[in-house]
């Protein structure tokens, strides 16, 4: 079973349009990373969340940590074509990372 | 730039053949690197991990006889793929961190290799 779930799993959007993502977990997280991969390409690390609430902010990217550690989101503003991926949640463990089930979003002009 | 490389970026090979993917942490040295594989559309799905000087642990399901994993240096492990069938036809990639054993550090990933098998 996997241990984080992503939601949506599909999404396709207009450029300028507004979204967000969701991982989710029945288990309390210690800290969660977000990365995207681009066709063709490994994941790259967006950012990592560790406190409960926290909210951090990558230009037009805003990730917030659930107050509980459950869970946690991505919104994206005015999202542009190169938004373009598959985002992934994941949790970094000291032996190894697991990661959610996906999001992957089409920006289109 | 890059800091794990993975080679090669893209292979085709015929069934019943065995194909060899590296990689290679660049500016770190890697005690532990992680195989990942990824079907179209999907996550990313862990088979193994690869340590330094020791037999690599592989995840539940995943045959170890099938997916042999070296690594022999503190900077490059391998994956070979043995007896290549189509149905190990998928997008393999790498990853390491800088600092092992450690929480929260970012996992650095290989560009990927793209496995078809004919």
């Amino acid at each position: 079973t996997q241990l984080l779930e992503q939601s949506p799993q599909f999404l396709s959007i207009q450029e300028g349009e507004n979204l967000t993502v969701y991982c989710n977990s029945s288990s309390v997280f210690s800290s969660l990373q977000w990365y995207r991969q681009e066709p063709g390409e490994g994941p790259v690390l967006l950012v990592t969340v560790v406190t409960g609430g926290e909210v951090k902010k990558l230009k037009r990217l805003t990730f917030q940590f659930g107050d509980a550690r459950k869970d946690s989101s991505l919104h994206i503003t005015a999202a542009q074509p190169g938004d373009t991926g598959l985002y992934l949640c994941a949790l970094p463990g000291a032996y190894k990372y697991i990661f959610g089930t996906g999001t992957r979003l089409k920006v289109l002009a | 730039g890059a800091v794990v490389s993975q080679h090669p970026s893209w292979v085709i090979c015929k069934s019943g053949t065995s194909v060899k993917i590296e990689c290679r942490s660049l500016d770190f040295q890697a005690t532990t690197m992680f195989w990942y594989r990824q079907f179209p559309k999907q996550s990313l799905m862990l088979m193994a991990t690869s340590n330094e000087g020791s037999k690599a642990t592989y995840e539940q399901g995943v045959e170890k006889d099938k997916f042999l994993i070296n690594h022999a240096s503190l900077t490059l492990s391998t994956l070979t793929v043995t007896s290549a069938h189509p149905e190990d036809s998928s997008f393999y990639i790498c990853s390491a961190r800088r600092t092992p054993r450690v929480l929260n550090t970012e996992a650095f990933f290989g560009q990927g290799t793209r496995l078809t098998v004919v």
